[in-house]
């Protein structure tokens, strides 16, 4: 089963505009932990930004910020003022674990999104 | 910043060969994975390693997968017998040794596999 699903598989956006990136994960563990990751065309996978299910305010790195409803079981990335530097791929992944039967030793990805930023 | 480190950047193997996939984590991590990703795509888990055995591994990961951790600083990934379905860019990453679900992947610049 999905466990991660971005529904947006290619974005865009204006130069200095923001934009959310969807992410929707589904798990019944009650710890976990949600990524966000950026892909460039080099195809480096660069670390953003990270919330923890236990979490009580959204996480927020510089132009970053992670929009958390846990009850929908969303996790989304918003980009505030947009630059061309933005286009990459973005993937949402889920760390799951702390349970008897799970470990955190699985990082799991969506299947991300394409964002293009517009001069 | 420290940095995984993989090599080499590019294989080019022939099917039905044994491929080596080399990664040096970051010295203070304990948690070892790998992960591919085809033609862009979806990033998949392959396996994590740690305290010198598989942790977890997937579907993917069948008899034809296995790493070693040989010398305390290389983690390697060995495809016994190439298939074409093989050709992907893997991707080595660590995480640092408390664990936790907080830890995040630092990952290394990929080897992209090419089976002919």
């Amino acid at each position: 089963a999905q466990k991660i699903t971005q529904t947006q598989p290619g974005m865009f956006v204006q130069e200095k505009e923001a934009v959310t990136l969807d992410c929707t994960y589904d798990t019944s563990d009650p710890s976990y932990g949600l990524f966000w990751y950026k892909q460039p065309s080099s195809g480096e996978m660069i670390f953003l930004i990270y919330q923890g299910s236990y979490d009580q305010q959204n996480a927020t790195e510089g132009r970053y910020s992670l929009n958390f409803q846990k009850a929908r079981k969303s996790a989304n990335l918003v980009i505030s003022a947009s630059q061309l530097g933005d286009s990459a791929m973005y993937f949402c992944a889920m760390r799951e674990g702390g349970g008897m039967e799970t470990s955190y030793d699985k990082v799991i990805f969506g299947p991300g999104t394409s964002l293009s930023v517009i001069p | 910043e420290p940095e995984v480190t993989q090599t080499p950047s590019h294989q080019v193997t022939q099917m039905g060969q044994e491929v080596i996939l080399r990664c040096v984590p970051i010295s203070n991590h304990l948690y070892f994975y790998w992960y591919r990703q085809i033609l862009g795509q979806k990033v998949e888990f392959l396996v994590s390693f740690y305290n010198n055995e598989i942790s977890e591994k997937s579907e993917i990961f069948d008899d034809q997968f296995s790493v070693e951790r040989p010398d305390g600083s290389n983690f390697t990934l060995k495809i016994r017998s190439t298939k074409l379905e093989d050709s992907a860019m893997y991707f080595c990453a660590s995480s640092e040794e408390t664990g936790g679900r907080g830890e995040k992947l630092f990952f290394g610049s990929g080897t992209q596999l090419s089976v002919l």
